[in-house]
Order: structure tokens, then sequence, then C-alpha cells
């Protein structure tokens, strides 16, 4: 089946340090990868849709500046949490869709960010 | 704006017993639905994908059934196991956006006890 990876599966930062997150599908090619947010004991909010190739597509309310994402290849996209603060502590989860599956997207691990 | 509604929050049943998890929302003009599982910590794992068209899927001891236009869903385990505790999450997604968001709810969290 479809594998996604994430990387790091956690990290801990200090206040005002950037973070970087990547997100792999392993054995496809992901012409759109998602990025979602999780706070504790909520569901997951989608921040961003990423097309190879192109700018992605921000969530209202969600900080392009802040969150910077890339997806330069079609097996990667990267999130880059910029100046974190102690808000942007969170569950991280991507997703990525195969085009020769149509529709379905297949979820990564997760990144679990605490910033101090 | 789709609100997607997950009771009960949190649900304790003993081993072997049947049980209902119960999804709604709100714009019953609905792409597809799917139910995931997230064990603690981890990522999500796809459980069964209903089309808007279908009325039910199936996949071993879980049954998935989709009731558009009432705007309502329920995930049926049968039998349950210790290892089906996680927590268990409906999603939809929106017919004008096709999949590209699918609109999560805050989702049911099954302790099986042995």
């Amino acid at each position: 089946g479809a594998v996604v990876s994430q990387h790091p599966s956690w990290v801990i930062c200090k206040s005002g340090t950037s973070v970087k997150i990547e997100c792999r599908s392993l054995d496809f090619q992901a012409t759109t990868m998602f990025w979602y947010r999780q706070f504790p004991k909520q569901s997951l909010m989608l921040m961003a849709t990423s097309n190879e190739g192109s700018k992605a597509t921000y969530e209202q309310g969600v900080e392009k500046d802040k969150f910077l994402i890339n997806h330069a290849s079609l097996t990667l996209s990267t999130l880059t949490v910029t100046s974190a603060h102690p808000e942007d502590s969170s569950f991280y989860i991507c997703s990525a869709r195969d085009r020769t599956q149509g529709e379905t997207q297949y979820f990564g691990p997760g990144t679990r960010l605490l910033v101090l | 704006k789709q609100e997607v509604t997950q009771i009960p929050a949190a649900l304790s049943v003993p081993e072997g017993e049947n049980l209902v998890l119960n999804c709604s929302f709100t714009d019953s003009a609905i792409y597809n639905l799917q139910w995931f599982r997230q064990d603690p910590g981890k990522g999500l794992t796809s459980l069964l994908l209903i089309q808007s068209s279908q009325r039910e899927q199936t996949s071993g001891r879980l049954n998935a059934s989709l009731d558009k236009s009432s705007g309502r869903s329920t995930l049926y385990i049968a039998a349950s196991q210790p290892g089906d505790s996680a927590t268990y999450l409906c999603a939809v997604s929106l017919h004008q956006t096709g999949a590209n968001n699918l609109f999560f709810g805050t989702g049911t969290r099954l302790t099986v006890i042995p």
C-alpha cells in the first residue's frame, strides 16, 4: 500500500527558532500534499494544500509567511515553521494524494512539535 | 461551512461487545465520507470510504453506513477487541472541492476492556 513518512517524528525547539518538517511519499508520486494541524483533543484542521512545482494554497487564518511550504518534487513536501512560538506547539500531519489512485489521501504518522 | 460532529466523545466497552459510533455533518452535498483510526500520537489509518452514491461499506468486522439526506453516518464494530482501542475520526469531502479538503470530526475515543 501507499506509504507516507514524516521526519522528524517529534521535535523540541526554543522560541524564535525555525523548524522544518519533511513529508515523503515512499512508493508513489504525490502530485498534491496536504498539511494538517491537530491540537490536543481537537480535530485535524487543514492548513494548506501543496501542489508539486507551484505555490501552496493556504486556508483562511493560516499565515503563509510563518508556515512556509515547499513541494519541490513529486515525493517531497516540507513545512517550515518560522520563528516558532509556544502557541505553535501542535501535532502536524501531512497527507499525499496518489495520481493513479484518484482522490484517496494517504496520511503520514505525524510530527509533534513542542516550542519552549 | 461544513461542521462534523461525533458522538460520543469517548466510549468504553467490554471485549466482545458490538458498538456503534456516530457522525453527523451539516452540509449534505458531500463527495464522500471516510472513517479513520488514529492511535495515540500516531497518524491516521483509513478504514472505510463511502462515496456519496453509496449507502454502506464493509470491511471485516467494520460496517459503515451513510444517510446523506439526513447528514449522518455510523460505524458499526462487531465483536470488539482490545486492539480496537483507538480514536475513530470521520471526515467528509465536499462536492464543490472534490477530495481536496477533508472536514474532520473531533473523534470518538474508544476503549475496549479485556
